[in-house]
């Protein structure tokens, strides 16, 4: 069974608004990760935090991590026509080499 | 510096046949994993290794085989297709540090058509 579930499933903004995802996970971990899939291609790492930070900034791209509920968001500020894609959150398992649990995702489309 | 490497792009295949999905890394990895994507359902893990000769099954491992006889290599096999196989189709390579798991490196895919 998928470990993240998101929501949004769907999100559509005009460009120069903020758009948040959010992420919820079942097992302890010990980081979570954010990927972003374009229409057709591969998954690209966005930003990865680790279970004892709170926050973690790259760029336009905001993460929040809250382990006692375990739940993360996901902000991308000023959004452009670009960062059109699709977003997953995914957790490691623990002690289970490289082995990535996803969320459904969370399709974004920033209308120009 | 090529990443991950999947081979073919694309594939249409028949009811029953078997075939091979490669999968190459050239950044010395440790960890190499399979994925299918199918509408909604986001990425569900096939198999994994967590080094040469070592491999595990995921979530969805029934209709695959694998094999890791190379750090580079990791090869998915069909073995007899059938039409919920229909999918598309990433590995992915992630280095072991002593700090965890970091970012996983995923190939452009494989879209395969079973008919």
């Amino acid at each position: 069974s998928q470990q993240g579930e998101e929501d949004p499933q769907a999100l559509s903004i005009q460009e120069g608004e903020n758009a948040t995802m959010n992420c919820s996970y079942k097992t302890s971990i010990n980081n979570l990760q954010w990927y972003r899939q374009n229409s057709g291609r591969g998954l690209v790492h966005l930003i990865l935090i680790r279970s004892n930070e709170r926050e973690k900034h790259s760029g336009r791209l905001r993460v929040t991590l809250d382990t006692s509920k375990k739940s993360s968001s996901l902000l991308i500020t000023a959004s452009r026509a670009a960062d059109t894609a699709s977003y997953f959150c995914a957790t490691p398992i623990y002690n289970q080499g490289g082995k990535l649990i996803f969320g459904q995702g969370t399709e974004l489309s920033v209308k120009p | 510096n090529a990443g991950v490497t999947q081979t073919p792009k694309f594939q249409v295949l028949k009811t029953g046949q078997s075939m091979t999905l490669q999968c190459a890394q050239d950044m010395n990895h440790e960890y190499m994993s399979w994925y299918r994507q199918d509408p909604g359902m986001g990425l569900r893990l096939i198999h994994y290794s967590v080094g040469a000769g070592i491999t595990d099954q995921g979530e969805v491992p029934n209709g695959y085989n694998v094999s890791r006889s190379t750090t580079e290599d990791f090869p998915l096999r069909l073995l007899s297709a059938a039409p919920s196989q229909t999918s598309v189709y990433f590995c992915a390579s992630t280095p072991s540090t002593p700090g965890g798991i970091t970012e996983a490196f995923f190939g452009q895919g494989t879209r395969l058509t079973v008919v």
